[in-house]
C-alpha cells in the first residue's frame, strides 16, 4: 500500500529537549517536504526536498532542521524545542504535479 | 507574493443544503489546482485536482470544483451535503512555472454540517 508514515503519531516534551520525528514513504517520490498546522494559518512549509542531499527552507523554517540521505526518509528535527513549535506536523511526498501525499501527522506539545 | 484565499473560515450547514466554498490564488501563470478535506483527527486527502481541459472538474464523494481562470478561482461545489462532510476543506496551487512541486495553501475553510 502506497503510504506515508510518520512517528511519533503523538509527542510531550519539554523545552530544550531534542526530539527527532522520522518520515518514510514507499511510493518513490523525489520530493518530500514538512508542514506545521496551526488553527486559522493552514499548512506552512517548513522545509522541503527535492532530492537526496538536496534540502531548502520553505516558509518557516525557523528552529527546525532537516535531512535527506535517503529518498525514502526524511526526518525533522527539532534541536532545542520551545512552546511556540506546539503544532500539527504532517510529512508530504509528491509527484512532479504537486500534488501531494500526506502522512497521519505528529501532535508536538512543548512544555 | 503567491498567496490563496478562503474567504469563508467557517460554514454551518444542515444537511441537504448545498455548498460552495470559495477560493481565489494570485499567480499569473499556469497553475494546478487542488482541493483538500481533514475529516476530524486525520490528515489530508486529496479531493479533486485541475490540470488542464474542462474546468469544471469532478471528485469523491459527489464534490466538484469550477476553474474560472479570469477570476483565478477554484470555487468547491456539491449540491447536497451529508453529515459525514463534517470536516476542514484546503484549496491549494502548484505554480508550474515556479518549482514544480510546490503547494501553496490556503488557510482552510472548517464545515461544521448538522443533522
Amino acid at each position: 500500500e502506497a503510504q506515508v508514515t510518520q512517528n511519533p503519531r503523538y509527542l510531550i516534551t519539554v523545552t530544550g529537549k531534542k526530539l527527532t520525528v522520522t518520515c518514510s514513504q514507499n511510493m518513490n517520490h523525489e520530493y518530500m517536504s514538512w508542514y506545521r498546522q496551526d488553527p486559522g494559518l493552514g499548512l506552512r512549509q517548513i522545509y522541503y526536498s527535492m532530492n537526496v542531499e538536496v534540502t531548502d527552507k520553505g516558509d518557516v523554517p525557523e528552529g527546525y532542521k532537516v535531512s535527506r540521505k535517503e529518498k525514502r526518509n526524511f526526518p525533522l528535527i527539532l534541536e532545542s524545542p520551545s512552546p511556540n513549535q506546539t503544532s500539527l506536523y504532517f510529512c508530504a511526498s509528491s509527484l512532479t504535479s504537486g500534488e501531494q501525499f500526506f502522512g497521519p501527522g505528529t501532535r508536538l506539545t512543548v512544555l | 507574493a503567491q498567496s490563496v484565499s478562503q474567504h469563508n473560515h467557517h460554514v454551518i450547514l444542515s444537511e441537504a443544503a448545498s455548498l460552495e466554498l470559495g477560493c481565489n490564488y494570485s499567480y499569473g501563470g499556469t497553475v494546478n489546482l487542488f482541493w483538500y478535506v481533514q475529516y476530524p483527527g486525520q490528515h489530508l486527502q486529496l479531493l479533486l485536482k485541475y490540470f488542464s481541459g474542462d474546468p469544471l472538474v469532478k471528485g469523491i464523494k459527489g464534490f466538484e470544483a469550477e476553474f474560472i481562470k479570469s477570476k483565478f478561482s477554484f470555487n468547491l461545489r456539491k449540491p447536497s451535503v451529508q453529515w459525514s462532510d463534517t470536516a476542514e476543506y484546503f484549496c491549494a496551487v502548484n505554480p508550474r512555472m515556479d518549482s514544480s512541486y510546490k503547494l501553496i495553501f490556503g488557510s482552510g475553510t472548517r464545515l461544521l454540517v448538522r443533522p
